[in-house]
């Protein structure tokens, strides 16, 4: 039940497009496909804006989208806007449990 | 709507025991899976217990397990955590949240809970 390994930090100006990725294992996101994301503002609790990989949730911008390459996923935010500033975290099926990424903070310069 | 909401957090000593306890209204409680999920203060998310829809099913982070036991009551729509020998690295804000299919779709606003001496 290791973390999944995503990059402290990432920026981008606003309209500017960033990835962020989420690596694992052929245990956990090289072998599902829930791998999911969330978005968190300070002091808010998580919201979800991607599920199953690439799905979105109605209500999330269709700014934000997923995707998945062996054993790492990625959620990228198009257009950036100010409001996306946030803690964003992935999250893996993994047998019958969970795991976390250990979060990236976004930072819309 | 969806409304999930938890209760029962607080300071307690290392060794303590706590119980948190999570009200869930505006979907079908009986038929989902449900999940706590905690955050350390300044730190990520970290999962620690689902329950399956009849209770019968429980699954556990290794951090916890032994020490935790998630259970729900389905005819009160409640999910609940009870924490024994309660450690400093438990402290944080803990969170209940609706399952869907390895997605966690609706979340409470969290209950903290501090474990110091």
């Amino acid at each position: 039940q290791s973390a999944l390994t995503q990059p402290p930090s990432a920026s981008g100006s606003p309209g500017q497009s960033v990835t962020i990725s989420c690596t694992g294992t052929s245990n956990d996101v090289g072998a599902s496909n829930y791998v999911s994301w969330y978005q968190q503002h300070p002091g808010k609790a998580p919201k979800v804006v991607i599920y199953e990989v690439t799905k979105r949730p109605s209500g999330v911008p269709d700014r934000f989208s997923g995707s998945k390459s062996g054993n790492t996923a990625s959620l990228t935010v198009s257009g950036l806007q100010a409001e996306d500033e946030a803690d964003y975290y992935c999250s893996s099926k993994i047998g019958l449990d969970n795991v976390f990424g250990g979060g990236t903070k976004l930072t819309v310069l | 709507e969806v409304q999930l909401v938890e209760s029962g957090g607080g300071l307690v000593q290392p060794g303590g025991s706590l119980r948190l306890s999570c009200a869930a209204s505006g979907f079908t409680f009986k038929d989902a899976w449900m999940t706590w999920i905690r955050q350390a203060p300044g730190k990520g998310l970290e999962w620690v217990a689902n329950v399956e829809q009849d209770g019968s099913k429980t699954h556990y982070v290794d951090s916890v397990r032994g020490r935790f036991t998630i259970s729900r009551d389905n005819t009160r729509d409640s999910l609940f955590l009870q924490m024994n020998s309660l450690r400093a690295e438990d402290t944080a804000v803990y969170y209940c949240a609706r399952h869907n299919y390895y997605r966690f779709d609706f979340w409470g606003q969290g209950t903290l809970v501090s474990v110091s001496s």
